[in-house]
C-alpha cells in the first residue's frame, strides 16, 4: 500500500531557530500533500495544502511566512518552521493520496505520515 | 466535509466487541462515510469506508443505517493495540481534498 514517510520523527530546537520537516511519498507520486498540526489532547488541524510546482494554500490563521512549504517534486514536500518559538511546539503530520491506487480501489483515501514532534525550548 | 458527532470516549474490555457510533444527520447523497484511527504518537490510518451497504475488511466492519444518518464502526474483538482515537469523517469519493477531523472517540481497551 501507499507509504508516506516523514523525517525527522522528533526534533528539539532552540527558540529563534528554523526547523525543516520532510514528507515523502515512497511508492507513489503526489501532486498534492496536506500538512496538519496537532496539539496535545486535540484533534488534527489542517495548516496548508502543498501543491507540486506552485504555491501552497494556507488555512485561515496560519502564517505563510512562518510556515514555509516547498513542494519541488512529485514525491517530496517540506515544511519549514521559521524562527520557532515554544508555542510552535506541536505534532506535525503530512498526508497524501495515492491517486492511481485509491481511484482503482474506489476509495478516496489519504495516507498519513507517522508525524514529526517538534519541541522548541 | 459535513459534520459528524461522536462520543468523546469509550471503554472496552480486551477481546470483546466494540461498537463505535457516529451521527451524521446532514450527510449528502454523494458523501462516503470514512473511518480513520490514530494510535498514540502516530499519524492517522485508514480503517474502512462505505456508502450505503455494510462493509467488512480485515480491520473492522462498518454498519450504515438505512437512512445513512448514522453509522457504527465495529471492532469484533478489541485488543490493546486497538486503543486509539477513532474519527468518523464524511468524504466525497473523488477530488484530492484534505480530511477535516472532528474530535473523534478515544477508545480505551482494558486488559
Amino acid at each position: 500500500g501507499a507509504v508516506v514517510s516523514q523525517h525527522p520523527s522528533r526534533v528539539i530546537c532552540k527558540s529563534g531557530t528554523s526547523v525543516k520537516i520532510e514528507c515523502r511519498s515512497l511508492d507513489f507520486q503526489a501532486t498534492t500533500m496536506f500538512w496538519y498540526r496537532q496539539f496535545p489532547k486535540q484533534s488534527l488541524m489542517l495548516m496548508a495544502t502543498s501543491n507540486e510546482g506552485s504555491k501552497a494554500t494556507y488555512e485561515q490563521g496560519v502564517e505563510k511566512d512562518k510556515f514555509l512549504i516547498n513542494h519541488a517534486s512529485l514525491t517530496l514536500s517540506t515544511l519549514t518552521v521559521t524562527s520557532a518559538h515554544p508555542e510552535d511546539s506541536s505534532f506535525y503530520i503530512c498526508s497524501a493520496r495515492d491517486y492511481p491506487t485509491s481511484t482503482s480501489s474506489g476509495a478516496n483515501v489519504l495516507t498519513f505520515g507517522a508525524g514529526s514532534r517538534l519541541t522548541v525550548l | 466535509d459535513a459534520k459528524t458527532t461522536q462520543p468523546n470516549s469509550m471503554e472496552s474490555n480486551e477481546e470483546e466487541p466494540v461498537h463505535l457510533p457516529c451521527n451524521h444527520s446532514t450527510i449528502s447523497g454523494t458523501d462516503y462515510i470514512h473511518w480513520y484511527r490514530q494510535l498514540p504518537s502516530q499519524g492517522p490510518e485508514y480503517v474502512i469506508h462505505g456508502l450505503t451497504s455494510n462493509v467488512n475488511n480485515r480491520m473492522a466492519s462498518l454498519a450504515i443505517a438505512e437512512d445513512r444518518k448514522s453509522s457504527t464502526l465495529i471492532l469484533h474483538r478489541a485488543t490493546l493495540r486497538d486503543a486509539a482515537v477513532y474519527y468518523c469523517i464524511l468524504r466525497p469519493n473523488s477530488g484530492n481534498t484534505p480530511l477535516v477531523f472532528g474530535k473523534g472517540t478515544r477508545l480505551s481497551v482494558i486488559a
